[in-house]
């Protein structure tokens, strides 16, 4: 079975510093990796994904996430964090083994914080 | 466009009772979901629907209904509410071949006395 692990239950990181948001996930094959933002009282927003091709894929917001195979990972990062960023921030992978019906497994989030 | 609208965005129940989670989207999306979030479990998937007429269970179906007569709705039904049921109801939609959820609700916070 799939799983997703983020490590990192909190994290503060001051404003305009730089991000890494870690995520690990146990899965047999290539599979299919999201990253999503939920600000306080709202959905999730997709911010990015990764399907196939370049390990390192470019979202919304500034974000980016670099696959890496050898590591089970796909961190998040964003060279400079903006105080509109604070919320919590969930991986996700997805089930390739049946296309168009991909169901997903979420982390349990990562929650940042960000001081001025 | 309204993307996805969840009704109601807060509701208490006592154990027993029934009610239904509206979810509507406008976006003319085939995929729709709902997930239930809980503190330190991050989200998982209750059911599904990839269209119209067709539904599925995700990881945690029990004691919840669901049915897709149009490709806008896609109801849940707590057919017996119990404290176990008490979290926040997220239902999604998307337009990819790919069912992962892409335009998220505002949330359901439901609570069960």
């Amino acid at each position: 079975a799939q799983s997703v692990t983020q490590p990192d239950i909190h994290i503060t990181v001051s404003e305009g510093a730089s991000l890494e948001l870690r995520c690990n996930y146990s899965y047999g094959a290539t599979p299919y990796l999201f990253w999503y933002v939920q600000s306080p009282g709202q959905g999730l927003q997709l911010l990015l994904k990764y399907f196939s091709g370049d390990t390192l894929v470019q979202g919304i917001k500034g974000f980016e996430a670099e696959f890496k195979r050898s590591q089970s990972s796909f961190n998040l990062r964003k060279p400079s964090v903006h105080w509109s960023d604070a919320a919590e921030y969930f991986c996700a992978v997805g089930d390739i083994s049946n296309f168009g019906n991909e169901k997903l497994t979420f982390g349990t989030g990562t929650r940042l914080t960000i001081i001025p | 466009n309204a993307g996805v609208t969840q009704t109601p965005k807060f509701q208490v129940l006592k154990t027993g009772q029934s009610m239904t989670l509206q979810c509507a989207q406008d976006m003319n999306h085939e995929y729709m979901s709902w997930y239930r979030q809980d503190p330190g479990m991050g989200l998982r998937l209750i059911h599904y629907s990839v269209g119209a007429g067709i539904t599925d269970q995700g990881e945690v179906p029990n004691g919840y209904n669901v049915s897709r007569s149009t490709t806008e709705d896609f109801p849940l039904r707590l057919l017996s509410a119990a404290p176990s049921q008490t979290s926040v109801y997220f239902c999604a939609s998307s337009l990819d071949v790919g069912g992962q959820p892409q335009h998220f609700g505002d949330g359901t916070r439901l609570s069960i006395l």
